[in-house]
C-alpha cells in the first residue's frame, strides 16, 4: 500500500536550532516525493522536490531508499520557518499525491 | 511561476442550497485537477480527481452526486456543493497539474475557499 507518515504533528524548537521533519513512505516502486509548506494564512506552496535535489530556504531533503525516508533539514531555524509542512509522495493513480498527516513547525525566539 | 486561483475565497449559504467553486489555472493548461477539503488542524482529504473533457474520478466515501466536479476546460474546474448541510462547512481546496510536464506529480494550488453552511 502506499503511504506517507509523518510522525510528528508537532515540533518546536528555538531559533538557530537544527531542524528535522521526519517522513516515511511505503511504495513498492520508485518513488516521487514532496514537500509542501503552508505559512499562515497562504496557499500550499512546494517546497522540495527530491529530484531536483536542491536547497530552498535552507532546507534540504535527501531520499534514503533504504530506510524509506525523505525527512526535511535545516541547519539553523528561523522564524520565519514557522508553518504546517507537508511530506508527499506521487502515487501510481492519475497523477495523484499521496499526503502525510503534517507537522506544524514553531520556532521560538 | 504556475498560479491557481479560486473563486469565491469565502461564501456562507443556507443549508440546502447549492454552491459553486470555480479553480482556474491562470498561466498554464491544467490537463489534471484535483480538489480537496482540509478540517481544522488536519491533513489534506482527496476529494476527486478530474481530468479535462473526462468524468471525475471520486476517492471512495465522497458522493458524486452531491459533490458534481465538472472539468470542461483546460484552464477551469468546478465543485458544485448540492443541497448544502452544515456538515459540508469546510476548506476546500483545488490544485492543477500543469499537463505540459509530463513527468513531475507536482501540484500547484489554490487559496481555498472557506464554506460555511448555516
Amino acid at each position: 500500500a502506499q503511504r506517507v507518515t509523518q510522525p510528528e504533528k508537532l515540533l518546536s524548537v528555538f531559533k538557530g536550532a537544527p531542524v528535522e521533519l521526519k517522513c516515511n513512505y511505503s511504495y513498492s516502486g520508485s518513488p516521487e516525493l514532496f514537500w509542501y509548506v503552508q505559512y499562515s494564512r497562504q496557499r500550499l506552496q512546494l517546497l522540495l522536490r527530491h529530484i531536483s535535489r536542491e536547497s530552498i530556504k535552507g532546507f534540504t531533503a535527501d531520499l534514503n531508499k533504504g530506510e524509506t525516508s525523505f525527512h526535511l533539514k535545516k541547519p539553523f531555524a528561523q522564524e520565519e520557518d514557522s508553518a504546517m509542512y507537508y511530506c508527499a509522495l506521487g502515487g501510481d493513480s492519475n497523477y495523484q499525491l499521496i499526503w502525510g498527516a503534517g507537522t506544524k513547525l514553531i520556532i521560538k525566539p | 511561476g504556475a498560479v491557481v486561483s479560486q473563486h469565491p475565497s469565502w461564501v456562507i449559504c443556507k443549508s440546502g442550497t447549492s454552491v459553486k467553486i470555480e479553480c482556474r489555472s491562470l498561466d498554464f493548461q491544467a490537463t489534471t485537477m484535483f480538489w480537496y477539503r482540509q478540517f481544522p488542524k488536519q491533513s489534506l482529504m482527496l476529494m476527486a480527481t478530474s481530468n479535462e473533457g473526462s468524468k471525475a474520478t471520486y476517492e471512495q466515501g465522497v458522493e458524486k452526486d452531491k459533490f458534481l466536479i465538472n472539468h470542461a476546460s483546460l484552464t477551469l474546474s468546478t465543485l458544485t456543493v448540492t443541497s448544502a448541510h452544515p456538515e459540508d462547512s469546510s476548506f476546500y481546496i483545488c490544485s492543477a497539474r500543469d499537463g505540459s510536464v509530463s513527468s513531475y506529480n507536482e501540484q500547484f494550488f489554490g487559496p481555498g475557499t472557506r464554506l460555511t453552511v448555516l
